[in-house]
């Protein structure tokens, strides 16, 4: 059974609108982050949260919030979407200490 | 970016044979994972390591901090292996994070 689920899974939206992308896990993990890759490239860390109503900023937070209302959830909001969001984005969650980071099957965002 | 570089960007294998990838960082990393996305874009981890060595079936990887890469060996390559490897380094921060860098990734093929 996933443990790091993601909603939606494809999502197409246009420029200007407001996205907001889900994340749940059931690993009981302290830690979880957002990441964005780009077709043919590594992942980049968007933002991350290591406890629930806190979050931190990551490589390339500009245009994005996060929300961390409970351990469980993770959302990455993006306010006014811009074509350069067009990406996957993937949601991880790891444990205290040992940093293994498990990941949600990712969600495809496209922005026309 | 370049913190952390993948090497070879691309890998064409025999079935059968078997086949190394490098990683080397120009960050201080304190530990190291080793991902394969898969042809449907999941993400698996295979390793989580400190320096040192672990083994996992035909998979084995080495983690070298004072030399600053890390390895992935591919042993009697078979055709589920095929997709991305990305390595990804925890560097050092002065505290507790989990925040990784990630490769560009080596795409690999395994060909019967």
């Amino acid at each position: 059974e996933a443990a790091v689920t993601q909603s939606p899974r494809s999502k197409v939206a246009v420029t200007g609108g407001k996205v907001t992308l889900s994340c749940h896990q059931t690993n009981n993990h302290d830690y979880m982050y957002w990441y964005r890759q780009d077709t043919g490239h590594g992942l980049r860390l968007i933002h991350y949260s290591y406890v629930a109503d806190s979050t931190e900023k990551g490589d390339i937070p500009d245009g994005y919030k996060a929300s961390r209302p409970s351990q469980e959830n993770f959302s990455l909001i993006l306010e006014l979407a811009s074509l350069s969001q067009t990406a996957v984005y993937f949601c991880a969650s790891s444990g205290l200490g040992v940093y293994e980071q498990y990941f949600g099957p990712g969600t495809r965002l496209t922005v026309l | 970016g370049d913190k952390v570089k993948q090497s070879p960007s691309a890998l064409s294998l025999q079935e059968g044979t078997n086949s190394a990838l490098r990683c080397n960082f120009s960050i201080a990393a304190t530990t190291v994972q080793w991902f394969l996305q898969n042809p449907r874009g999941s993400l698996i981890n295979l390793f989580y390591l400190v320096p040192g060595t672990k083994e996992n079936g035909r998979l084995k990887s080495t983690f070298n901090s004072k030399e600053s890469y890390s390895t992935l060996h591919i042993r009697d390559a078979q055709l589920e292996d095929s997709g991305t490897y990305f390595c990804a380094a925890e560097g050092y921060t002065g505290g507790l994070s989990g925040k990784l860098t990630f490769g560009e990734g080596t795409q690999v093929t395994v060909i019967s």
